[in-house]
């Protein structure tokens, strides 16, 4: 699975949207992007996945460059409650295997 | 739906203790994975089941960490014997498909 590189951590102003950038640079034709975030305390949760096109749910967006070499999660209006690790996992689609790296943690301030 | 059910939450033990942890998937899940946390070295995942069977262990440290999946509503991971280092927080997390996992609340493991 290919490696990704994300900043180690970001603010964000609550009510703004926070924009987490990662980079897989080396991410191949059949991975999938993947974002999950812990809360402190608490098991990781599932965001939001993507192959190619940009994809957003009630959640989320996800922006994917057209040569896949990059991703943006966007978080339309951050809230106290989004603060947490948000990590950028690579994945083929067809195993199960997630790899999670350091991630981002992303503090929403008042 | 209750999501995944892991107990006990918190465990302390002496070193040379047996530890069994436990987890319930969320009904209808045929995948099942057991992930350790620490600080050093992160989220990791030890070993992943599909349809009750292992289908990658090559995260468990070593033979001290064994895990077994008797049914489709049932996982145990079991460390014998306890170490110092085993200390972490163990989390479960099943799915139904490959592209999201649920995971469950952790168990706070403290081996002294």
């Amino acid at each position: 699975d290919a490696k990704t590189t994300q900043p180690t951590s970001m603010d964000c102003a609550e009510g703004r949207a926070a924009n987490l950038p990662c980079n897989h640079s080396t991410i191949s034709g059949n991975e999938y992007v993947y974002w999950y975030r812990q809360i402190h305390s608490q098991g990781p949760q599932y965001i939001i996945h993507g192959l190619k096109n940009n994809e957003t749910n009630e959640m989320a967006s996800l922006i994917i460059t057209e040569d896949r070499k990059s991703s943006t999660l966007i978080l339309p209006h951050a809230t106290l409650r989004d603060t947490a690790v948000y990590y950028c996992i690579v994945r083929s689609g067809n195993t199960g295997k997630l790899i999670f790296g350091q991630g981002t943690t992303l503090q929403v301030k008042p | 739906d209750a999501g995944v059910i892991q107990s006990p939450r918190h465990e302390v033990t002496e070193m040379g203790q047996e530890v069994t942890l436990r987890c319930k998937p969320i009904s209808g899940h045929n995948s099942l994975f057991w992930y350790r946390q620490t600080m050093m070295r992160g989220l990791e995942l030890l070993i992943y089941f599909n349809n009750n069977v292992p289908i990658d262990d090559s995260g468990m440290p070593e033979d001290r960490f064994s895990a077994k999946m008797p049914n489709a509503s049932f996982s145990t991971l079991k460390i014998q014997p306890s170490e110092p280092r085993d200390s972490a927080v163990y989390f479960c997390a099943s799915s139904s498909s490959v592209y999201e996992q649920y995971f469950g609340p952790g168990t706070r493991l403290t081996v002294t």
